[in-house]
């Protein structure tokens, strides 16, 4: 099993520019979800989605950012414009029903 | 919402001691999560438990569901333990949902 994928592990770009990362869940998990880490806040729910559809995006902070999942084996989180405020590691996770989450390895954003 | 309190914050153990983290949570939950993150590195989910006890290796979680507390142990700690060890919990108490997590345990295991 590969694990929860995503891409890329770092980045590093100038506010203003548009920002994709990736998430390729675990074959077979029905939710997905993305988290934001920063040392002040600590980890933070961002959206989930189950079986393709966003079940609750109130953790996304404003318009700027979006998240899609096309299909059940990939989704994004966009951040247009980026801000350095946006600056912290990004988690997807997945889960099989109700069992335990599976996080990937995190997106590790910089906004200069 | 559910609030999840942690203790302590940063813990600071010689090797081969038993170490106990704390977590409560505010408001019923189907199960709660126990994960751990090494410095720089992905977070890995250690437990999910509902009810009693559950063990793997020398790690050990316990809840209370009625005291909405859990306790994770440490037996024969080493220094390979030394991470963050964090406890989270469903945001509206049900299986499916994301996660709110409490803001981690700095443990470090000295030789």
């Amino acid at each position: 099993d590969a694990g929860v994928i995503q891409s890329p592990r770092h980045e590093v770009t100038e506010m203003g520019q548009e920002v994709t990362l990736r998430c390729k869940p675990i074959s077979g998990h029905n939710s997905l979800f993305w988290y934001r880490q920063t040392m002040m806040r600590g980890l933070e729910l961002l959206i989930y989605f189950n079986n393709n559809v966003p079940i609750d995006d109130s953790g996304m902070p404003e318009d700027r950012f979006s998240a899609k999942m096309p299909n059940a084996s990939f989704s994004t989180l966009k951040i247009q414009p980026s801000e350095p405020r946006d600056s912290a590691v990004y988690f997807c996770a997945s889960m099989p029903g109700l069992g335990p989450q599976h996080f990937g390895d995190g997106t590790r954003l910089s906004i200069l | 919402k559910n609030e999840v309190e942690q203790s302590p914050q940063n813990l600071t153990a010689q090797e081969g001691e038993f170490i106990t983290i704390n977590c409560s949570y505010s408001v019923g939950i189907s199960a709660l999560h126990w994960l751990q993150q090494h410095p720089g590195g992905g977070i890995v989910s250690l437990f999910m438990l509902s009810s009693g006890k559950k063990k793997h290796g020398r790690l050990i979680a316990t809840i209370n569901i009625q005291e909405k507390h859990s306790s994770l142990h440490i037996t024969a700690s080493h220094p390979r333990d030394s991470a963050v060890y964090i406890c989270a919990v469903p945001r509206g108490g049900g299986g499916a949902d994301g996660l709110t997590f409490g803001k981690g345990t700095h443990l470090i295991i000295q030789p």
